[in-house]
């Protein structure tokens, strides 16, 4: 089954803390994104990735880290900068971000509250 | 303007009608849109796709672009209570960046 995964469903944070979560992808894609959704919202770009080891700043970065060491994986850590991160976060990819007509797919979301 | 901009409704409509969703776009976004559907909690997935000027038909759905105006549509025939979703559009960002942009989605609510 080609897909794209995130883990954990659920995350609970405490004050100060960084976390990380996943997302993984089998579809053979280049490009894989971090978006972060809030109620009544749109979807804001964190951050974008269109080659392994090279990633860049979206809308709203700040407190915010990743890394794309393989193709298939481009994990987000939420650090302790992040001053409001509860919100339902969401992974894309999609085959390579070159031409306008890219579709990207989505993972199932990750949603992160803190505590 | 806005980028993409979308009516937040909620739309609602009758079981079986036809539910009109909308959708305007600024010069700063290209003309090549998705449609997302969402339900709550869960994540987008895509319904159509259209990067030409018209109409797109699949199924119950029709997306129309028309450039001119900058707007695209989507139009959901003989709509059924499980169409009841938060309905997202997505355009590919002009210039360096390229990025895709939604907009804050238009909820729909199809009553039986």
């Amino acid at each position: 089954d080609g897909g794209i995964t995130q883990s954990p469903k659920y995350l609970f944070r405490k004050e100060g803390q960084n976390v990380t979560l996943s997302c993984e992808q089998n579809l053979n894609h280049d490009a894989m994104y971090w978006y972060r959704q809030d109620p009544g919202q749109g979807l804001r770009l964190i951050y974008y990735s269109q080659i392994v080891n090279d990633f860049q700043k979206g809308d709203i970065a700040e407190g915010y880290s990743v890394s794309r060491e393989k193709k298939e994986s481009f994990p987000l850590t939420v650090t302790s900068a992040q001053k409001n991160p509860t919100a339902f976060y969401l992974c894309a990819s999609s085959i390579g971000q070159k031409a306008t007509r890219d579709t990207q797919y989505f993972g199932p979301g990750t949603r992160l509250t803190v505590l | 303007q806005k980028e993409v901009e979308q009516n937040s409704g909620p739309l609602s409509v009758p079981e079986g009608a036809i539910a009109s969703l909308n959708c305007t776009y600024s010069d700063r976004v290209s003309q090549s849109f998705f449609w997302y559907r969402q339900y709550s909690g869960k994540s987008p997935e895509l319904i159509m796709s259209i990067y030409s000027n018209g109409d797109k038909e699949d199924g119950r759905f029709t997306a129309q672009l028309n450039k001119a105006s900058q707007y695209v549509s989507l139009l959901i025939r003989d709509s059924q209570p499980s169409d009841s979703a938060t309905y997202l559009c997505a355009g590919w960002g002009l210039g360096s960046q390229g990025n895709l942009i939604f907009g804050k989605g238009t909820k729909l609510s199809v009553k039986p």
